[in-house]
């Protein structure tokens, strides 16, 4: 089935420091991911719909500058964390659609969970 | 604004007994929507997806209603078992099932106890 592999699945950094979340899909090629962020106990919440050959589109409130979108190929997504802070500690998830049709949803990836120390 | 409202509270069960989970929606009109299981730690994964113009929609144990009169979906999970012990969220979509972007629900903890 569709898989989308999701690196590393946890991280320690130093504040000030840029991370990136590099995400694959590992058997199709993905036009659209999507990069979401889940804080303990709540729901994902969309950060970012990626494209690939395109700039990425930003939910309201989400900083485009922070958060560096790139999806320079089908099936590479990623996400880098600039000058992360605290605050910026989640866990950080992507998404593609599966080519084979709607009736399949959205295959994620592991997620990895981000600390910012 | 768009609001999307799962349980909030866990649901505990019997094992055997059917589990019954609620999303409802508000200012919004989903041409479909779709339901994933999260286990702690992990990525969602995909349960099942029903459309505006389907009733109800079945996958093994698992049954899904749309109504979008009331602007609700029911998921059901029928004779229940521990390992269906997870966190289960709602995400109604619109534009393609492909590709459109999915605002999900906070989830409902289910804990099934043997």
């Amino acid at each position: 089935g569709a898989v989308v592999s999701q690196h590393p699945s946890w991280v320690i950094c130093k504040s000030g420091t840029s991370v990136k979340i590099e995400c694959r899909s590992l058997d199709f090629q993905a036009t659209t991911m999507f990069w979401y962020r889940q804080f303990p106990k709540q729901s994902l919440m969309l950060m970012a719909t990626s494209n690939e050959g395109s700039k990425a589109t930003y939910e309201q409130g989400v900083e485009k500058d922070k958060f560096l979108i790139n999806h320079a190929s089908l099936t590479l997504s990623t996400l880098t964390v600039t000058s992360a802070h605290p605050e910026d500690s989640s866990f950080y998830i992507c998404s593609a659609s599966i080519p084979t049709g709607g009736e399949n949803g959205y295959t994620f990836g592991s997620g990895t969970r981000l600390t910012v120390v | 604004s768009q609001k999307i409202e799962q349980n909030s509270e866990a649901l505990n069960i019997q094992e055997g007994k059917t589990a019954t989970l609620t999303c409802n929606y508000t200012n919004y009109s989903p041409a479909y929507l779709q339901w994933y299981r999260q286990d702690p730690g992990r990525g969602p994964v995909f349960l099942l997806l029903i459309r505006e113009n389907e009733k109800e929609k079945r996958k093994e144990r698992l049954k899904v209603t749309f109504d979008t009169t009331l602007k609700q979906s029911l998921f059901h999970i029928t004779a229940s078992q521990p390992a269906d012990s997870a966190t289960y969220l709602c995400a109604p979509g619109q534009g393609s099932s492909n590709t459109g972007k999915l605002i999900f629900g906070q989830g409902t903890t289910l804990q099934v106890k043997p």
